[in-house]
């Protein structure tokens, strides 16, 4: 069956950087895109971007350009994100989703909480 | 950007009862792309919904969807317990991929 498990949470200073990682099983990794969103407490879902995990070519929302990093390694089959000069609005839980054009988001990790604080 | 406006906001109902939620886009959207979740406390997004009216793998027949153009409603024939919880819609067509921002479905 698929499953997608991400790493622990994980609390940061304002201005670090924090690389939350997606591991993928049950399925061909290669095959699916993944996207990253996330969800800042009390609110609603806002989607991050997507990635390739064959080849790893990713696209951001413009909202994040120059501060998000996706990557994949085929080795492992995981999938991470990094986002750098956080900041206490960047405290959200971090999901990853495979999904498909035809489907949507139908599988997602159990999401993981960065905490922003000084 | 599409954005998506969900209504209401919040919807108090009592189990047995009919739920309607609307989400409408700020402009056309392909019916192929448009998806509802549904998410409770401390838990990840489901997928109910995917091409505006077909049923994800596992969900019960009492979810159904419709719509196209601008407006989109998830129905809920019948509400049992388990189904008070927080509902999203989402565009995912083309990027950047977009949510509503969810309308709450309370117990009466």
């Amino acid at each position: 069956q698929v499953q997608l498990v991400q790493s622990g949470a994980e609390v940061k200073k304002p201005g670090a950087s924090v690389k939350v990682s997606c591991k993928a099983s049950g399925y061909t990794f290669t095959s699916y895109y993944m996207h990253w969103v996330r969800q800042a407490p009390g609110q609603g879902l806002e989607w991050m971007g997507i990635i390739n995990p064959s080849g790893g070519s990713a696209s951001y929302a413009q909202k994040l350009q120059g501060r998000v990093t996706m990557t994949s390694d085929t080795s492992t089959s995981t999938v991470y994100m990094e986002l750098s000069s956080l900041r206490s609005e960047d405290t959200a839980v971090y999901y990853c989703a495979r999904a498909t054009v035809i489907v949507g988001f139908a599988y997602w990790g159990q999401g993981t909480l960065i905490t922003v604080s000084s | 950007e599409i954005v998506l406006t969900q209504s209401p906001g919040t919807l108090s109902l009592s189990p047995g009862e009919r739920a309607t939620l609307s989400c409408r886009a700020s402009q056309s959207v392909s019916s192929s792309y448009l998806a509802w979740y549904q998410q409770k406390p401390g838990q990840a997004p489901r997928l109910l919904i995917y091409g505006a009216s077909s049923r994800a793998t596992g969900i019960p027949d009492r979810f159904s969807g419709s719509g196209s153009g601008t407006d989109f409603t998830l129905t809920i024939s019948r509400l049992e317990p388990e189904d008070f919880a927080v509902y999203y819609c989402q565009h995912y067509g083309s990027s950047p991929i977009t949510f509503g921002q969810g309308t709450r479905l309370e117990i009466k």
